[in-house]
Order: structure tokens, then C-alpha cells, then sequence
């Protein structure tokens, strides 16, 4: 298997535009997390799907963050407008219950200027 | 108080030598727990799984102390490919994981 597929790795834009990052799970795995990595907070939950369906989006930090999983191969996190607090590595996992072993992509490193 | 909290170190230890981590979490509720290990500007990647009973993968030994609500991970005959920082998790519902911050490890020759 391919492990967990993100793309881009490395997106950097302006204040203002849209970013869409996109995260292909592991084939078979029926949850998928979005997360955020910065030195300061660490890795936080953003949001969480089962099944494709949004389950927990409490993490998210307001309303210009957005996620969406059209179907069990594909889920994209949204941030509209970006701004620069939003620079961080964004990382989707996927996992099948249980134990819930979690299984990470290799992040897309996002700046905002 | 935090759900999971770990010393951030760094650890600095010289190669060969044992070093072990502890993991505190909060929720006593927490089912599955697990360590991971995050190479810089990587991602984080499963390195094991603690269960009740405890468990040795080679050198890495991990254990749960529900008692007193924390995991911790030994490594034993550290080497230079052990620097890394990491991460525990623990399952605080459903499928979702509460990660520490970590803790930083530099194994030095």
C-alpha cells in the first residue's frame, strides 16, 4: 500500500488566497483525521470523518477552515481566506477500528506571507 | 490540567545507553494507547502500541500504568538513529487520539 497520500507538500501563498490541501487515506481504512503541527501547540485535531461523514469538527479554528470527503479515497481541508497564523504542517491519517492505530501522511508544509 | 502531557526534554544521551520516557494523560477513560516517532519535518510515524500487559518490540519496551494514568517507553543500547522526538497517544473516544507534545531525544556518539 501507498500509505497516506497528501498533496501538495509544500504550498506557499499570500494573504487573502485560497488554499486546498488534499489527502488521499489508506484504501480500506474508514476514518480520517486533519490535523495541524505548529511548535507551539503541537499536533492539534482539526477535524474527523467515519464513514465520510464529518464527526467531530471542533477543531477547527473558524469558519475560514472547511473540510469536505466526497468519497472514501479523497478528502480535501479548505482555508478561505488564508492569513499568516495559518503557516503550519498540516497532516491527514487514516486508521480502521480498532485499536485505532492512526497511519500519518507526509504533511503539506503551508506559509502564508 | 492537560489530557496528555510529556517532558519535552531534550534527552541527551550517549550511544548505548538506556533512556526512558513517561506519558501522563488525564482521562481515565482512555482505552488505547500508543507511541510514535516523528523524525524533524517528517511525519509522525506508529513505532508501538502499549497494551495492559506491557510490551518489547527489540529494544523498545512500552508500559501502561492505569493506576497512575501514564505510559512510558524505554529504549535500551540507544543509537544515533534514535534521535528523534516522540509522541504518545492515547484514545479518548471512538476512533480519535489525544497526542502529547513529545519529547525530544539526541543520542550523541
Amino acid at each position: 500500500d501507498a500509505g497516506v497520500i497528501q498533496s501538495p507538500r509544500h504550498e506557499v501563498t499570500e494573504m487573502g488566497q485560497e488554499v486546498t490541501l488534499r489527502c488521499k487515506p489508506i484504501s480500506g481504512h474508514n476514518s480520517l483525521f486533519w490535523y495541524r503541527q505548529t511548535m507551539m501547540r503541537g499536533l492539534e485535531l482539526l477535524i474527523y470523518f467515519n464513514n465520510n461523514v464529518p464527526i467531530d469538527d471542533s477543531g477547527m479554528p473558524e469558519d475560514r477552515f472547511s473540510a469536505k470527503m466526497p468519497n472514501a479515497s479523497f478528502s480535501t481541508l479548505k482555508i478561505q481566506p488564508s492569513e499568516p497564523r495559518d503557516s503550519a504542517v498540516y497532516f491527514c491519517a487514516s486508521s480502521s477500528p480498532p485499536p485505532y492505530e492512526q497511519y500519518f501522511g507526509p504533511g503539506t508544509r503551508l506559509t502564508v506571507t | 490540567r492537560k489530557e496528555v502531557e510529556q517532558d519535552p526534554g531534550p534527552f541527551n544521551v550517549p550511544e548505548g545507553a538506556t533512556v526512558a520516557f513517561n506519558c501522563t494523560y488525564s482521562n481515565s477513560a482512555s482505552q488505547s494507547f500508543f507511541w510514535y516517532r516523528q523524525d524533524c519535518r517528517k511525519e509522525p510515524k506508529l513505532l508501538m502500541s502499549v497494551y495492559s500487559s506491557g510490551n518489547e518490540d527489540g529494544r523498545f519496551t512500552a508500559q501502561l500504568n492505569r493506576a497512575s494514568q501514564y505510559i512510558s517507553l524505554l529504549i535500551r543500547d540507544s543509537k544515533l538513529s534514535d534521535s528523534a522526538t516522540y509522541l504518545c497517544g492515547t484514545n479518548s473516544g471512538y476512533s480519535t487520539l489525544t497526542f502529547g507534545k513529545g519529547t525530544m531525544l539526541l543520542v550523541s556518539p
